[in-house]
């Protein structure tokens, strides 16, 4: 059964203060790792997809991380305007999401 | 591109009717949709694996006749959640693949479902 736990489940960062969150995941045959941002109310916006382990891909203050076992979601200099829930999913299964809140 | 569109933003019904929500692709062609229902503060929850042209596939648990999953179409899919009660109140986002993207989802913006 296809798995995907995030941590931390809310995470509160000063503005510029850099961090990393984290995905652990267990499934039957990757067929990708998918990072999305879900701001209160409205549906999930993709963000990135891993395939392979050592893949990274970046977008302005975010870069995305994968290993076998696990991927990492890099916030670099973070603004207020980063506060949202991020998710992780493998094939159909979301983890719950991290919270994160960017102070100024 | 990959546009993912849902209508009604916000419903609200009463107890014991039924409610529509739609769901298109509005720039590619979409011959499988999934519809998701998410809880306060939880994770989304898979509901249903929508194909054009024949019937769902129902999630473990997921009642097939009190949430009607119709794919008529390469851009529209429907769900109808039959005799309402206040229990099925919830957020409900579809999502679309564009396989020509790859194998990542393209959301809706969901539909707050409020059953009084």
């Amino acid at each position: 059964e296809d798995q995907v736990t995030q941590s931390p489940e809310a995470l509160r960062l000063q503005e510029g203060e850099s961090s990393s969150l984290n995905c652990s995941y267990t499934v039957s045959g990757l067929r990708g790792l998918f990072w999305y941002r879900q701001d209160p109310g409205k549906g999930p916006e993709f963000l990135f997809t891993l395939y392979s382990a050592g893949e990274e891909k970046e977008k302005e203050r975010l870069k995305a991380t994968l290993t076998k076992k696990e991927s990492f979601l890099h916030i670099t200099a973070p603004k207020p305007e980063d506060s949202a829930t991020y998710l992780c999913a493998v094939a159909l299964v979301f983890g719950k999401g991290t919270r994160l809140s960017v102070i100024a | 591109g990959a546009v993912v569109s849902q209508h009604p933003s916000r419903v609200i019904c009463k107890s014991g009717t039924s409610v529509k929500i739609e769901c298109r692709s509005l720039d590619f062609q979409a011959t499988t949709m999934f519809w998701y229902r998410q809880f306060p503060k939880q994770s989304l929850m898979l509901m249903a694996t929508s194909n054009e042209g024949s019937k769902a596939t129902y999630e473990q648990g997921v009642e097939k006749d009190k949430f009607l999953i119709n794919h008529a179409s390469l851009t529209l899919s429907t769900l109808t959640v039959t005799s309402a009660h206040p229990e099925d109140s919830s957020f409900y986002i579809c999502s679309a693949k564009d396989w020509d993207r790859g194998y990542e989802q393209y959301f809706g913006p969901g539909t707050r479902l409020t059953v009084t």
